[in-house]
């Protein structure tokens, strides 16, 4: 039940287009759902976090779509470019003083020119 | 912008050897905590760490393994006795309130090695 589920395991994306990740969860305790970036060699990054109260958050180029009844959620990056090329996890999390993330499978994004 | 600094980037040992991975976390940060992650794997969480003392631990973090904040500054994860399975990207990240309101900040990571 702590398990996070991410699909596709990579993808391949012409420069522009728009690679959307999904994930999925079945423990509904979980209330904070963060993307995180991560380039070869580098630690992971935040990129957009979630709460379950609201459907979607923007910032910038990457938006969060939330269904919590669905307990699904994924991230779409806009006008995709070169430099997008990373790995990609989702993550949940329940609330508390030193909540650990639960992290999905991981996607990996290649933006093609 | 202020950094999660882990040493060293890369560490080969012998099994059976002890190992200390360390960590300096963000300075006004108050939470602490260690992942893992086996190459191609995802990211596991192992310990956190708040007040001086562990909040939470993964059944991954058995005996072997041990954290301490030594000196108000450094973060330090020990692997008592290594064995194959320990070869990872360890990864330390901190945090100045809960989750919710700030994330994490992750380090670069400490690529260990059991020979």
């Amino acid at each position: 039940q702590q398990q996070v589920k991410q699909s596709p395991q990579s993808l391949i994306v012409q420069k522009g287009g728009i690679p959307i990740i999904n994930c999925a969860y079945e423990n509904t305790a979980f209330d904070y759902f963060p993307w995180y970036q991560q380039f070869p060699g580098k630690g992971p990054a935040l990129l957009i976090a979630i709460r379950p109260d609201v459907s979607e958050k923007k910032e910038g180029r990457f938006t969060i779509s939330f269904n919590k009844s669905a307990k699904q959620f994924s991230l779409h990056i806009m006008d995709s470019q070169p430099g997008d090329s990373a790995t990609y996890f989702c993550a949940a999390s329940k609330s508390g003083t030193a909540s650990k993330l639960t992290f999905g499978t991981g996607t990996r994004l290649q933006v093609t020119l | 912008e202020p950094e999660v600094t882990q040493t060293p980037s890369h560490q080969v040992t012998q099994m059976g050897q002890e190992v200390i991975l360390r960590c300096v976390p963000i300075s006004n940060h108050l939470y602490f905590y260690w992942y893992r992650q086996i190459l191609g794997q995802k990211v596991e969480f192992l310990v956190s760490f708040y007040n001086n003392e562990i909040s939470e631990k993964s059944e991954i973090f058995d005996d072997q393994f041990s954290v301490e904040r030594p000196d108000g500054s450094n973060f330090t994860l020990k692997i008592r006795s290594t064995k194959l399975e320990d070869s990872a990207m360890y990864f330390c990240a901190s945090s100045p309130q809960g989750i919710l309101t700030y994330g994490y900040t992750f380090g670069s990571g400490t690529r260990l090695t059991v020979v």
